[in-house]
């Protein structure tokens, strides 16, 4: 199985500051020139929602200000000015291979 | 726009089977692009995905190894909807449980809190 791993486990930023997640996978996860790595947001009660998909590509609708990046093992998600509407829990999720994993999660709250 | 509805018993005792469905709207359970696929959410697991089904010509189903001796995920192309059965449960088996489309897992169904207690 690909282990994904994230850091840090929680972080505290101001509004209108950087925020930056990251996660590295225990193996390569690249496939056909694309890196098979997905951002979510999840807020409490809700599912996990889509944010950027193939490691850097924006679902419509999420603000700019959510960019991911990265290749090989190791993959960043950046919120480049954090608003109150922000406040979740981010993972990442890797869809190369099965099984799908998960990061353990990054709480991200403001302070 | 593709929406999934979950539901399903939210309460299931030690021993028997957790069966939920999710019925897609939007899309067709059989497109060829397409795949269905069950997650899972606890506190001690965090998000665990399950198994997947989908159709190439004839369907397919991937499942994670941890359940794989009590997991079924069946298509049901006249209702346009998926479903989960995971047989012998026990409390480690509690989570919130998701339906979510595609390879890149999304939508996401709206979960269903499954309690395994007699």
């Amino acid at each position: 199985d690909i282990v994904m791993t994230q850091s840090p486990d929680s972080l505290a930023v101001s509004l209108g500051e950087r925020a930056t997640i990251n996660c590295k996978s225990s193996q390569n996860i690249l496939s056909s020139d694309k890196q098979c790595l997905t951002w979510f947001q999840q807020k409490p009660g809700q599912p996990p929602k889509l944010l950027i998909y193939w490691a850097s590509t924006r679902e419509s609708g999420v603000p700019d200000r959510f960019s991911g990046s990265g290749s090989g093992t190791d993959f960043t998600l950046t919120i480049s000015s954090l608003q109150a509407e922000d406040v979740a829990v981010y993972y990442c999720q890797q869809h190369y291979s099965t099984p799908l994993t998960f990061g353990g999660g990054t709480k991200v709250e403001i302070k | 726009q593709v929406q999934l509805q979950q539901s399903g018993p939210r309460l299931v005792k030690p021993s028997q089977t957790l069966s939920l469905t999710c019925a897609i709207s939007g899309d067709s359970v059989s497109r060829n692009t397409a795949a269905w696929n069950w997650i899972r959410q606890s506190p001690s697991r965090g998000l665990e995905w399950l198994g997947r089904t989908y159709y190439r010509s004839k369907w397919y189903n991937d499942y994670a190894v941890s359940v794989k001796s009590r997991i079924t995920i069946n298509a049901d192309t006249s209702k346009n909807q998926v479903s989960l059965d995971l047989n012998f449960v026990t409390p480690e088996d509690a989570a919130v449980y998701y339906c979510a489309g595609g390879f890149a897992l999304d939508p996401w169904g709206q979960g269903t809190l499954v309690t395994v207690s007699s």
